[in-house]
C-alpha cells in the first residue's frame, strides 16, 4: 500500500540550480496537490491539479512550475532555486469530484537551498 | 476562501478530553469542515469531516453549531501519542474549487503524562 510516494526525500541545492520534485499516487485519485511547509508554520498550497490535464495556482505559486504528467504523477519544478524556497514540500492526492476531498499526503521532500 | 482561526497551542494530560475550536466566520454554503493531524516529520493525516451538527468516528467527534461559524474537534481520553499539530480546513467538498482549502498554522497539542 504505497499511497503517495515522493522523491527525493532530501535535497540540497545551490542558489540558481534547478530541480524537479516527483510525486506519484497509486490510489487512482483524480486530484493532486503540492504544498510547502516552512518551520513552525502551516502548509501553503503551491499548485494543484483538479484532474488530469489541468493545473491551477494556489497561494504561493511564484518560482514554481508543475506538470500533471498523467493521472498518477504530478511534478513540481524549481527553475532557479532561491534560499527562500528552503522548506519541506508535501504532495497530496484526493479522489476528487465525487467524494469527500480527503487528501492523502506523502512523506515530504526536505529541500535546502544554500 | 473561508479563513480559519485556531488557538496556537494547547496542553492537556493523559486521559483527559481535549476540545479544539476553530472559527470560520465567512464559511460558505457549500463549504465543509475537515480536520487533519500532523506528527513531526510526517504529512498531515485526515481525522474527520462534517457539514453541520455532530459527526463521530472511531478517533474523534466534530461539533458544528447551527450557524456553522465555528467547529470543535473533540478528542476523548487523549494519550501521549496524540501530541501533534491539528489543522482545521474549510472548503468545498467536491468540484474544481475543492482543492483550494487553506491549512492555516494549526493548533499544537501537547499531551503530558
Amino acid at each position: 500500500n504505497a499511497g503517495v510516494t515522493q522523491t527525493p526525500k532530501f535535497q540540497v541545492l545551490k542558489t540558481g540550480q534547478s530541480m524537479t520534485l516527483q510525486c506519484a499516487q497509486d490510489m487512482n485519485h483524480n486530484s493532486m496537490y503540492w504544498y510547502r511547509q516552512d518551520p513552525g508554520m502551516g502548509l501553503r498550497l503551491i499548485y494543484y491539479s483538479a484532474s488530469e490535464g489541468t493545473t491551477d495556482k494556489g497561494e504561493v505559486p511564484n518560482g514554481y512550475n508543475v506538470s500533471r504528467l498523467n493521472k498518477r504523477e504530478f511534478s513540481l519544478r524549481l527553475e532557479s532555486a532561491a534560499p527562500s524556497q528552503t522548506s519541506v514540500y508535501f504532495c497530496a492526492s484526493s479522489e476528487g469530484v465525487r467524494q469527500l476531498n480527503i487528501q492523502y499526503f506523502g512523506a515530504g521532500t526536505r529541500l535546502s537551498v544554500l | 476562501l473561508a479563513k480559519t482561526t485556531q488557538p496556537i497551542s494547547m496542553d492537556s494530560y493523559e486521559g483527559q478530553e481535549v476540545n479544539i475550536t476553530c472559527s470560520h466566520n465567512n464559511i460558505a454554503t457549500n463549504d465543509y469542515i475537515t480536520w487533519y493531524q500532523q506528527f513531526p516529520s510526517q504529512g498531515p493525516r485526515f481525522i474527520i469531516q462534517g457539514y453541520k451538527t455532530k459527526v463521530t468516528n472511531e478517533v474523534a467527534s466534530l461539533f458544528i453549531p447551527a450557524d456553522r461559524k465555528s467547529s470543535t474537534l473533540s478528542l476523548p481520553r487523549v494519550s501521549l501519542s496524540d501530541t501533534a499539530v491539528y489543522y482545521c480546513l474549510v472548503g468545498e467538498r467536491m468540484g474544481t474549487n475543492a482543492g483550494k482549502s487553506t491549512f492555516g498554522d494549526g493548533t499544537t497539542l501537547t499531551v503530558k503524562p
